[in-house]
């Protein structure tokens, strides 16, 4: 299985920081790599997909990049409404996993 | 807008088989896009358990064969089989549309369904 692993698994900031997470994949993905948001209690929501393109309805403010195996989750302006947890998830190879979440939390 | 809605006990006992169906609407699922059910124990993170379009299944190897996921297209509806459960089977179940190969990610979610194993 390809193992997902974000860093940092928690991180603090305040609004209007720029904030970045990574992804690094145990072995090469290509771009087969997407991020969702996950508010407390509530739905993943798909952000970024094939490592860079925003889904549909998405801020401009959220931005991804990378392949191979390092790639990154940035938030160019955090808002109120980011803080959230944050998953990456390889669609390469059967079983398709996940990492086990960035929580951003306001400081 | 395509919604998704999964529906089943939120109980069951262990050794049991746990049964969740998700109705689709705003979007026919025989017309493509395959259609994943994707878990999260109580404060953990995303586990696939599979996908299934028509005929064709893809399953997660760590489920050991306790999987079935089937479609029903005159319903719109597809559906998860999970036998033998346990208590490390407690988890939220979502539903979710899956765009296999490429891109591979699941845009379209369901509310989850709560599912607690226990006697």
């Amino acid at each position: 299985d390809i193992q997902m692993t974000q860093s940092p698994s928690s991180l603090s900031a305040s609004v209007g920081d720029r904030v970045t997470i990574t992804c690094r994949a145990s072995q090469s993905i290509g771009t087969y790599l997407h991020w969702y948001q996950q508010k407390a209690g509530k739905v993943p929501k798909l952000l970024i997909y094939s490592a860079s393109t925003l889904q549909s309805g998405v801020p401009s403010r959220f931005s991804g990049r990378g392949s191979g195996t390092d790639f990154t989750l940035t938030i160019s302006s955090l808002q109120p409404e980011d803080f959230a947890t944050y998953h990456c998830h390889q669609s390469y190879n059967i079983p398709y996993t996940f990492g086990q979440g960035t929580k951003l939390e306001i400081k | 807008q395509v919604q998704l809605q999964e529906s089943g006990p939120g109980l069951v006992k262990p050794s049991e088989t746990l049964s969740l169906t998700c109705g689709v609407s705003g979007y026919s699922i025989g017309s493509g896009y395959y259609w994943a059910w994707i878990r999260q124990p109580p404060g953990k993170g995303l586990e696939w358990i599979g996908s299934v379009f028509h005929g064709t299944t893809q399953y997660n190897p760590s489920l050991k064969g306790r999987v079935t996921l089937s479609m029903d297209t005159s319903t719109n509806q597809f559906s998860l089989k999970l036998t033998t459960v346990s208590a490390a089977d407690t988890a939220v179940y979502y539903c979710a549309r899956h765009a296999s190969g490429w891109p591979g990610s699941n845009d379209y979610w369901g509310q989850g369904a709560l599912v607690t194993v226990s006697s």
